[in-house]
């Protein structure tokens, strides 16, 4: 069945520093991955739609200069966590679909830990 | 403003029981409804869905149920497993949105052997 791997499962990164997340569907091509994040306890949250060739869609309240998506290939999209902060720790999931109609397939997520 | 609500978080049940988990939405556009399961440390796996045009649909142990009327969905878990226990969200979207899918706060459920 369909895939979605995310990488790496779990970092933990300096205050200040930039951590890099990939997401890639291993056995179908995807113009449009969704990246979420997660808090202890609560729902996921979309922050951003990667779409293949062209500029992410953030939602609202979601810093695209801090959050950079690169969706360069059908098959990986990659979410920057720039200068990060304490509060940027969380857990952060992409998804995609295989086809439109089709249920969102996610990855096993990434624990970002900033300290 | 929460459009997807689960009152519950957490619901304790014992093997071979029925689960049931609620869900309300609060938006009359959603016309699609899914239920995933996760467990920690991994991403949500997709369990079943039902369009607004079915009151119900089943697969295997899981059936989940609408009630458009009262803008509320349940997904009902019979026998339930030990390894049912997750936390389960519901989601809900709607055609014709650049939006993806709206997620509930998620309900953990234990089943107890």
């Amino acid at each position: 069945g369909a895939v979605v791997s995310q990488h790496p499962s779990r970092v933990i990164c300096k205050s200040g520093t930039s951590v890099k997340i990939e997401c890639r569907s291993l056995d179908f091509q995807a113009t449009t991955m969704f990246w979420y994040r997660q808090f202890p306890k609560q729902s996921l949250m979309l922050m951003a739609t990667s779409n293949e060739g062209s500029k992410a869609t953030y939602e609202q309240g979601v810093e695209k200069d801090k959050f950079l998506i690169n969706h360069a290939s059908l098959t990986l999209s990659t979410l920057t966590v720039t200068s990060a902060h304490p509060e940027d720790s969380s857990f952060y999931i992409c998804s995609a679909k295989v086809a439109p109609g089709s249920p969102l397939h996610f990855g096993n997520g990434t624990r970002l830990t900033v300290t | 403003d929460q459009q997807v609500k689960q009152n519950s978080p957490s619901l304790s049940v014992q093997e071979g029981r029925i689960s049931i988990l609620n869900c309300d939405y609060t938006n009359s556009m959603f016309d699609y409804f899914l239920w995933y399961k996760k467990y920690p440390a991994e991403g949500p796996t997709f369990l079943i869905s039902i369009s607004s045009i079915k009151d119900k649909n089943e697969d295997g142990r899981f059936t989940v149920f609408l009630n458009k009327s009262a803008k509320h969905l349940s997904l009902h878990i019979v026998p339930s497993q030990p390894g049912d226990s997750a936390v389960y969200f519901c989601a809900a979207s709607f055609s014709g949105s650049a939006r993806q899918l709206t997620f509930g706060s998620g309900t953990q459920l234990t089943v107890l052997p």
